[in-house]
């Protein structure tokens, strides 16, 4: 079974910090992904990155940043976290290649942001 | 307006009984529709992946339906479980985009009930 694992399940941070979320999947999968997730609206990406070193922004990528310097690492970067970033962080893998897989998430990472 | 809409957005149901969520979307073309369940703390699991050719797919209690013309999917529960209790999330995949174009509905929040 694909495991993705997030490093922290709950994370409190105050504003103007440094954030690092990180995500580690056992798969060998070339694409990995992080959503956040907030009450009443859909998964929301904010970046993708389909190989080692290689990303693509998503729909809201603004005060984030992101590292994939190993295969199976993809770190979320929070350069000066803000109170509107307080969400649930959510990272996922797929294979590259194979378009009708489904995505494996992991549990998710609660970030506040005091 | 959102491209995936799930109804209703809460439900409440004995054990035992059976209910069916409903997904509209307008993504089109389309080249997938997934549903996962996502339990209270914890990441999505898929349940079922349809391709644009497919009208049903089951997974145990779980079925999902898929009518393409009126693009409308259903996920049928079938004898639910305590630990059916979870958020049901749609998810569509259009043709010809890559793995990060999806777009996720807000998803149903079902509570069973002893």
């Amino acid at each position: 079974d694909v495991k993705v694992t997030q490093s922290s399940r709950y994370l409190v941070k105050r504003t103007g910090e440094k954030v690092f979320l990180e995500c580690v999947q056992d798969m060998d999968h070339e694409n990995m992904f992080w959503y956040r997730q907030d009450p009443g609206l859909g998964l929301r990406l904010i970046y993708f990155s389909y190989d080692v070193k290689m990303k693509e922004k998503g729909d809201i990528p603004e005060g984030y940043s992101v590292s994939r310097e190993k295969k199976e690492r993809f770190s979320l970067i929070l350069e000066s976290a803000s109170t509107n970033q307080t969400s649930m962080y959510l990272c996922a893998s797929t294979p590259g290649g194979v378009f009708n897989q489904p995505q494996h998430f992991g549990d998710g990472t609660r970030l506040s942001i005091l | 307006k959102n491209q995936v809409e799930q109804s209703p957005q809460s439900l409440i149901i004995l054990e035992g009984k059976n209910c069916t969520l409903q997904c509209n979307y307008t993504v089109s073309p389309f080249s997938n529709l997934r549903w996962y369940k996502q339990d209270t703390g914890r990441g999505p699991v898929s349940l079922t992946i349809m391709t644009f050719s497919e009208n049903t797919k089951s997974n145990g209690r779980y079925t999902a339906t898929l009518d393409a013309d009126t693009k409308q999917s259903s996920l049928h529960i079938t004898a639910s479980q305590l630990s059916d209790s979870a958020s049901y999330i749609c998810v569509v995949s259009p043709v010809g985009t890559g793995a990060n174009n999806l777009f996720f509905g807000t998803g149903t929040r079902l509570t069973v009930i002893p």
